[in-house]
């Protein structure tokens, strides 16, 4: 298995641009989550999703759009990329809650990341 | 709203113990994770607790009290590659028949010989 997987790794963008980052996952997860990371900010969700066809906003969702067409795949668009969308991009993805189990059925495993640059 | 917080920067000698703290202020908790990352890589899953006490795996362990609102991740028999930021992460219930994570903004450890 490949786990979770995330294209581009990197990405150089100029202020406007648009861009699609695609997460895959072969662990028939229902659960996805997009995630940015900032030096001194930690970790902070931005969109996720339950399942096909479903979308939910997290903490960060301005400027960015998500779809989940296909239980395996989750896309996160940036309309128009910002400076301030410079960041690293987590995708991770969980099976639904079940009852109990240490480690949880829940434990979101992340993929590599996607560095974005927006100039 | 969720507020966690843990330390900056630790430093610690290979061979040594080391604590790393966590504390949380949070509504609808339901267990805390910790998650490590090494520099360029992917955060990797740790432990987990969900019930007061301690969870040991090899030369991790992980604390958690839940009135005190409070967890602790300790690393023994520390090794170089031990050297990475390690992450606190709570989880709460959505209402949405699913949970979020809200991450700590993670404690970068550097293990020196």
């Amino acid at each position: 298995n490949a786990g979770v997987t995330q294209t581009p790794k990197f990405r150089v963008l100029k202020t406007g641009q648009s861009m699609t980052l695609l997460c895959a996952q072969d662990m028939n997860h229902e659960y996805m989550y997009w995630y940015r990371q900032d030096p001194g900010m930690g970790l902070r969700l931005i969109h996720y999703s339950v399942g096909e066809g479903t979308t939910a906003k997290g903490e960060v969702p301005d400027g960015y759009n998500v779809s989940r067409l296909k239980k395996q795949n989750f896309l996160l668009g940036l309309e128009s990329a910002a400076p301030s969308q410079t960041s690293v991009y987590f995708c991770a993805s969980s099976y639904r809650d079940r009852a109990g189990g240490n480690p949880p059925s829940e434990t979101q495993y992340f993929g590599p990341g996607t560095r974005l640059l927006v100039l | 709203g969720q507020n966690i917080d843990q330390p900056t920067e630790m430093t610690a000698t290979e061979g040594a113990i080391v604590q790393i703290n966590c504390t949380y202020q949070t509504s609808g908790f339901n267990g805390l994770f910790w998650y490590q990352q090494h520099a360029g890589e992917a955060p990797t899953f740790l432990s987990y607790n969900v019930l007061d006490g301690l969870e040991e795996k090899g030369r991790f362990s992980s604390f958690l009290s839940r009135s005190k609102g409070y967890s602790y991740l300790l690393l023994k028999e520390l090794q170089m590659k031990d050297s990475a930021s390690y992450l606190c992460a709570v989880r709460s219930d959505s209402g949405a028949g699913s949970y979020q994570l809200t991450f700590g903004k993670g404690t970068k450890l550097s293990v020196i010989p």
